[in-house]
């Protein structure tokens, strides 16, 4: 089965300090999203991105988020200043083109900011 | 988008059908419906997805009726080991980039 890798699986920060996680999509993706979830809490979308660019953010993606593709193969979320209510579990996720229509997702980075 | 409806939980016992109803009565000509199963501390795992009628792989089924408004996956023996929660979602439409919106999904319990 395809498979979406992310690293690291879980990483500690202190509040204040920038993060980066990283996700390897499916080689032959196009599309790519983040998606948060808190614990207990339902899965939450953060941010699409497709042809370079973000096609579609929510409310939760301000402006301490930003996303990149810096090479072709990685994708990136990075928090600028993280806060504790920033702890969650980050998923990568792609999918190929619409005709395509299944958006596979990655185990996860477990974020915890004390 | 369209938005899902689904039990909150449901309680079965090993050996059992389960079948998990899910509602969408917005959903866009375009959209699929797929479904997606997540364990604790994991990402959500793709089971099955549809546009129509009745598909099948190997570990699912999932009927959609003709009005598309609702559809119904199906577990045919349940173990221990399918004790998850249960999304069903719709989208992304055609044109591409367009977000899945989880709702609260289904907590299954499965018990021997």
């Amino acid at each position: 089965e395809p498979e979406v890798t992310q690293t690291p699986s879980h990483q500690v920060t202190q509040m204040g300090q920038e993060v980066i996680l990283r996700c390897v999509p499916i080689s032959n993706h196009l599309y790519f999203y983040w998606y948060r979830q808190i614990l207990g809490q339902k899965v939450e979308f953060l941010v699409s991105f497709y042809n370079n660019e973000i096609s579609e953010k929510s409310e939760i993606f301000d402006d301490q988020f930003s996303v990149e593709r810096p090479d072709g193969s990685n994708f990136t979320l990075k928090i600028r200043s993280t806060k504790l209510e920033d702890s969650a579990m980050y998923f990568c996720a792609s999918y190929t083109d619409p005709s395509g229509n299944t958006i596979y997702f990655g185990e996860g980075s477990w974020l915890t900011v004390v | 988008l369209a938005k899902t409806t689904q039990p909150i939980s449901m309680d079965s016992y090993e050996g059992q059908e389960v079948n998990i109803t899910c509602s969408h009565n917005n959903i866009a000509t375009n959209d699929y419906i797929t479904w997606y199963q997540q364990f604790p501390s994991q990402g959500p795992r793709f089971i099955i997805q549809g546009y129509k009628t009745k598909v099948t792989n190997e570990v699912a089924s999932l009927f959609i009726p003709a009005d598309r408004k609702s559809s119904t996956l199906s577990l045919p023996r349940v173990s221990l080991s399918d004790t998850a929660v249960y999304y069903c979602l719709v989208g992304p439409s055609t044109g591409g980039g367009n977000k899945l919106t989880f709702g609260t999904g289904t907590q299954l319990k499965v018990e021997l």
